[in-house]
């Protein structure tokens, strides 16, 4: 059964702070994302990554960034937080193959950025 | 990039009811369509996924009917119960490419 963490559940931030969002898996999968999800625009994608070191931006990186050190380790970075990033963050990951991947989702990080 | 719009934002039924999401695609290139279903606090999961080379597919309850020309996807739940009532997310993806791009979601309230 995939497994996938995240450090936090709620987070509560202040403006200008460095916030590290930590985001693990189980299951040897070699791909990594990172989404955004706001009432009534759905799940945006921030950044992946589909092996240890590599990262590709997603629809919405700035502001962001993240880390691969490890395969099972996968983390999001926002340098300066500003409240409009405000939101819930989901890690998930998915194993590379042809056809597609299901991607497994974690629990999600509700970040409050005062 | 691709592009997926969902319909309707929000949906309410009976119970027993059947219940109908939309959902349409950008790309042609794009050949494989999940499913997700996110239940209040909870994480998105899959509950049902269709290939390109695949017009409808079923398990129990839902369904996923896809037509190709039209660049658009359907899920189908039949029977509706309480607890199907959840926001349910349709994406599109390429076989060879792992990122997936996601409708904004609909939620269904099931009433008992």
């Amino acid at each position: 059964d995939v497994k996938v963490t995240q450090s936090s559940r709620y987070l509560v931030k202040r403006t200008g702070e460095k916030v590290f969002l930590e985001c693990v898996q189980d299951m040897d999968h070699e791909n990594m994302f990172w989404y955004r999800q706001d009432p009534g625009l759905g799940l945006r994608l921030i950044y992946f990554s589909y092996d240890v070191k590599m990262k590709e931006k997603g629809d919405i990186p700035e502001g962001y960034s993240v880390s691969r050190e490890k395969k099972e380790r996968f983390s999001l970075i926002l340098e300066s937080a500003s409240t409009n990033q405000t939101s819930m963050y989901l890690c998930a990951s998915s194993a590379t193959g042809k056809p597609q991947e299901t991607q497994y989702f974690g629990p999600g990080t509700r970040l409050l950025v005062l | 990039g691709e592009n997926v719009e969902q319909h309707p934002s929000t949906l309410s039924v009976q119970e027993g009811d059947s219940a109908v999401i939309k959902c349409t695609y950008s790309d042609s290139a794009s050949n494989y369509f999940p499913w997700y279903k996110q239940e209040l606090g909870k994480r998105p999961q899959l509950i049902i996924d269709i290939r390109s080379n695949v017009g409808e597919k079923k398990d129990q309850r839902i369904a996923v009917t896809l037509n190709k020309t039209a660049k658009h996807f359907s899920l189908h739940i039949t029977e509706t119960q309480p607890e199907d009532s959840a926001v349910y997310f349709c994406a599109a993806g390429t076989s060879g490419y792992s990122t997936l791009t996601f409708g904004k979601g609909t939620m269904l309230l099931v009433s008992p």
